[in-house]
């Protein structure tokens, strides 16, 4: 079974600087996908970024960028330029593939990031 | 597109009380998912639809848990009796089949058992 673990549970920045939060996942799969979802107060779950594990090359989204170390395991993501809008939770997320029960996707607990104006 | 919809917002029960969630997908998204989020930790997976079949309920607590998605479309998830741990936020989401394809959230139900 696949874990992901996020070990700090809350982090502040203030607006405009960088920030980066950290994921460390396992799994015996080669291949599988890693995503970023933020989770505002209304709730609703949004992608972020997402990264395939047979790419070598870091998926990039505007201010969002992750670095992805297969071998470690780790999948950090940088959000860069931070925004009073990106306060929110930022779950790290796990998937085997797109098709049937391996679509289901397992997160880590999750961290609360707050940006000070 | 509309999104995914699900009513109520909130609900407050007792414990030992039914209640029933609704979840609405986005049309044509063939995979239905019903996670349930405790506070503080990340959502886990209760049951999985593909159209109106179960391909996942594996961590559902079959014995208070049920859901149903019939015709392929809105689902229904039920808790019957509840427990205080049942607290949590349910979270439905949709998706088509392929890789280009992700979920599409609700922004779920607050469930509060007294």
């Amino acid at each position: 079974a696949q874990t992901v673990t996020q070990s700090q549970p809350e982090m502040s920045v203030q607006e405009a600087e960088t920030v980066t939060l950290s994921c460390t996942y396992d799994t015996s799969e080669s291949n599988y996908y890693l995503f970023w979802y933020k989770q505002p107060p209304s709730r609703q779950m949004i992608l972020v970024i997402r990264q395939e594990a047979y790419k070598q090359q870091n998926a990039t989204e505007n201010r969002f960028s992750v670095n992805f170390q297969k071998a470690a395991k780790s999948f950090s993501l940088k959000i860069s330029d931070s925004q009073l809008g990106d306060t929110a939770m930022y779950f790290c997320a796990f998937m085997r593939d797109y098709t049937g029960a391996n679509s289901k996707l397992t997160f880590g607990k999750g961290i609360t990031l707050s940006v000070r104006p | 597109e509309a999104g995914v919809a699900q009513s109520p917002r909130y609900k407050i029960i007792e414990k030992r009380q039914s209640v029933a969630f609704w979840c609405n997908p986005i049309s044509g998204h063939a995979t239905l998912y019903w996670y349930q989020q405790i506070l503080g930790q990340g959502p886990k997976l209760l049951i999985q639809f593909q159209n109106n079949g179960v391909v996942d309920d594996s961590q559902l607590p079959k014995d208070r848990f049920s859901a149903e998605r019939l015709k392929g479309v809105d689902s229904t998830l039920k808790i019957q009796p509840a427990k205080l741990e049942d607290s949590a936020v349910y979270l439905c989401a949709s998706s088509m089949t392929g890789i280009n394809y992700g979920y599409t959230f609700g922004s779920g139900t607050r469930l509060t058992v007294v």
